[in-house]
């Protein structure tokens, strides 16, 4: 059981620039998060899924698009990249509403020039 | 809009006590507790649901009084291995899906 797993760990991205980045669990879980963490910020909710074929957005969506074409995947898309969005990116997940705790993957730490 | 947390950050020597507060201006359903280590994800701690239920770690204990929209995370006894920095994590409302955490807590704690 890998839980969940981000891919990639590290990326450094130029200013206009595109990337994806991919959340994967083996836990067959509803519920997927993307969360962005900056310092004194904490983690904030970018975008969400409650199952297959579904996204919403979050607090700050804005700059960020997100699919979710398989249960266990949810990836979070940047168009154009900004040097705002330079950030610790956390993917979670969780069985569903209830008395269930969030499973997080280990980050993808992204810098934009 | 997160959920405010008290104090920003605190310093402890192992043995001393700590109180956490998480403060949310909307009525919640449920509150967790994550403690999260230095380039590390957040951990679970604990849950807490309206109505008093809750479930978690056995030498951490938390209040939630749902009248105030506030929790509290009590930790006793401190040790070496609790430094970190502690979310609380919010649902408005069972269905919601919705799950917003709050602004943190630095702790450290001193031999």
């Amino acid at each position: 059981n890998a839980g969940v797993t981000q891919t990639p760990k590290f990326r450094v991205l130029k200013t206009g620039q595109s990337m994806t980045l991919l959340c994967a669990q083996d836990m067959n879980h509803e519920y997927m998060y993307w969360y962005r963490q900056d310092p004194g910020m904490g983690l904030r909710l970018i975008h969400y899924s409650v199952g297959e074929g579904t996204t919403a957005k979050g607090e700050v969506p804005d700059g960020y698009n997100v699919s979710r074409l398989k249960k266990q995947n949810f990836l979070l898309g940047l168009e154009s990249a900004a040097p705002s969005q330079t950030s610790v990116y956390f993917c979670a997940s969780r069985p569903g509403t209830g008395f269930y705790e969030q499973y997080f993957g280990p980050g993808t730490r992204l810098t934009v020039t | 809009q997160q959920p405010v947390q008290s104090p920003q950050a605190v310093i402890l020597r192992e043995g001393e006590d700590a109180v956490i507060n998480c403060s949310s201006s909307k009525a919640l359903y449920s509150v967790h507790w994550y403690r999260q280590k230095h380039g590390e994800a957040p951990v679970f701690l604990m849950i807490l649901l309206k109505g008093g239920e809750q479930k978690g770690h056995e030498k951490i204990s938390a209040s939630f009084n749902e009248k105030k929209q506030q929790s509290s995370l009590y930790l006793t006894a401190s040790q070496l291995s609790y430094s970190g920095t502690y979310f609380c994590g919010t649902e408005e409302g069972p269905g919601t899906y919705k799950y917003i955490f709050g602004t943190g807590t630095r702790l450290k704690v001193l031999a």
